[in-house]
């Protein structure tokens, strides 16, 4: 049973434009959600995350918006520069002192230029 | 301030050998994880570290699998024995509060 699900495999965005990510998750008890990149051979990349008591976090060019009553968080990437091209994992992580996280399958993002 | 290391990068044994891997933290996160990425599933959680302790260890498959963090620096996971099922990428990963730091991950393949 998928806990935090990634959709989409994959997105191909023009180089300038934005690129929506998007991850939907079914535990009600998860209350901090982390976006990470990843390059292949590399381990993941912090790149921003968003405490369930706020619905829209942003640094720079990245913005993650949560929506908890649809259980559904999105990462906004503007403008998208060819070295986002990555695979991108939505994890979250539950309540109390459970710091596991739990991820989704990812999704590769390829800026064109 | 150096990153989450790993060693070896990768690592190719036969079915029935073992393997330690090694992780070491930055330098004064108190938290370390192990997670596994097998070939085209999601990156799983194997267990977590409280400095020397083993605070949630449910994602261990099963008992071949041994974790340890003597003095609560760096950690080690080894299999023993290796089987087929456990290649994949293992990642380690730190934290002091509630972002996780990854590792670049040690490949293992079980022939």
């Amino acid at each position: 049973d998928q806990q935090v699900k990634q959709n989409s495999p994959s997105l191909s965005v023009q180089e300038g434009r934005i690129s929506i990510l998007n991850c939907d998750y079914t535990n009600s008890m998860f209350d901090y959600f982390l976006w990470y990149k990843k390059y292949p051979a590399e381990g993941p990349t912090f790149l921003i995350s968003i405490s369930s008591i706020k619905d829209k976090n942003e640094d720079g060019r990245f913005t993650v918006f949560l929506n908890k009553s649809a259980k559904h968080l999105s990462l906004h990437i503007v403008p998208s520069q060819p070295g986002d091209s990555a695979v991108y994992f939505c994890a979250a992580m539950g309540g109390g002192s459970n710091y596991k996280l739990t991820f989704g399958k990812g999704t590769l993002l390829t800026v064109n230029p | 301030e150096a990153g989450v290391t790993q060693f070896p990068s990768h690592s190719v044994i036969e079915k029935g050998q073992t393997v330690t891997l090694r992780c070491d933290p930055i330098s004064g996160h108190d938290n370390l994880y192990w997670y596994r990425r097998v070939m085209g599933k999601e990156i799983k959680f194997l267990l977590h570290f409280v400095k020397e302790s083993k605070q949630d260890e449910s994602g261990m498959p099963n008992n071949r699998f041994l974790a340890e963090r003597t003095g609560g620096t760096y950690s080690t996971l080894k299999v023993q024995p290796a089987e087929l099922e456990d290649s994949g990428v293992y990642f380690c990963a730190s934290s002091q509060y509630d972002t996780q730091y990854f590792g670049p991950g040690t490949r293992l393949t079980v022939l």
